[in-house]
């Protein structure tokens, strides 16, 4: 079984501030996605990575693929109060047709304005 | 990026009657699709795993007969909710993944809110 253990679980900061989210594991997944949920709604991607150290930019997200692939974070840049929300990792693991993925338990962040 | 339709979003209905959800997928065809459970404040828990013209694969713990899943064809799949009750209630999501989305990235539905009576 390959577990994601995210972390921390819960992040409550201030509008302008810096964070980072991780997600580690012992097993080596093929691709690790980010997703960001609102209540209510369903996951929303982010990114896919899927090359060892692979660095992807988006606007002030930042997220890193593990040279091993198997961790992973996210780096958001001043917080604005729209990044609020359940970010989740969520690892691939490629093999005889099937495409599951293993989720992290979540990152809830709230951001204060 | 890849759409995902669930329908209805919301229901509402009473213990020992079935409900029907939908699941879409708009702009591509899903050769995999995947529901999931999600409670309060909690990740996404898989229920099971279906394959366009296969049976569903079920996650342990999850009875088959009583989430019944059909995926008839490459942008359908549908999960039946059998003689629901009370602890059936939760937000189900339902994913999809295909060539066009890519190996093992998944694009997520907007949910469905079941509420039994």
């Amino acid at each position: 079984t390959q577990l994601l253990e995210q972390s921390p679980q819960f992040l409550s900061i201030q509008e302008g501030e810096n964070l980072t989210v991780y997600c580690n594991s012992s097993s080596v997944f093929s691709s690790l996605q980010w997703y960001r949920q609102e209540p209510g709604e369903g996951p929303v991607l982010l990114v896919t990575v899927v090359t060892g150290g692979e660095v992807k930019k988006l606007k002030r997200l930042t997220f890193q693929f593990g040279d091993a692939r198997k961790d992973s974070s996210l780096h958001i840049t001043a917080a604005q109060p729209g990044d609020t929300g359940l970010y989740l990792c969520a690892g691939g693991l490629t093999g005889a047709g099937s495409y599951q993925l293993t989720f992290g338990k979540g990152t809830k962040l709230s951001v204060i304005p | 990026g890849a759409v995902v339709s669930q329908h209805p979003s919301r229901v509402i209905c009473k213990s020992g009657t079935s409900v029907k959800i939908e699941c879409r997928s708009l702009d591509f065809q899903a050769t995999t699709m995947f529901w999931y459970r999600q409670f309060p404040k909690k990740s996404l828990m898989l229920m099971a795993t279906s394959n366009e013209g296969s049976k569903a694969t079920y996650e342990q713990g999850v009875e088959k007969d009583k989430f019944l899943i059909n995926h008839a064809s490459l942008t359908l799949s549908t999960l039946t909710v059998t003689s629901a009750h009370p602890e059936d209630s939760s937000f189900y999501i339902c994913s999809a993944s295909g060539t066009r989305a890519g190996t093992d990235t998944q694009y997520f539905g907007p949910g469905t809110r079941l509420t039994v009576l």
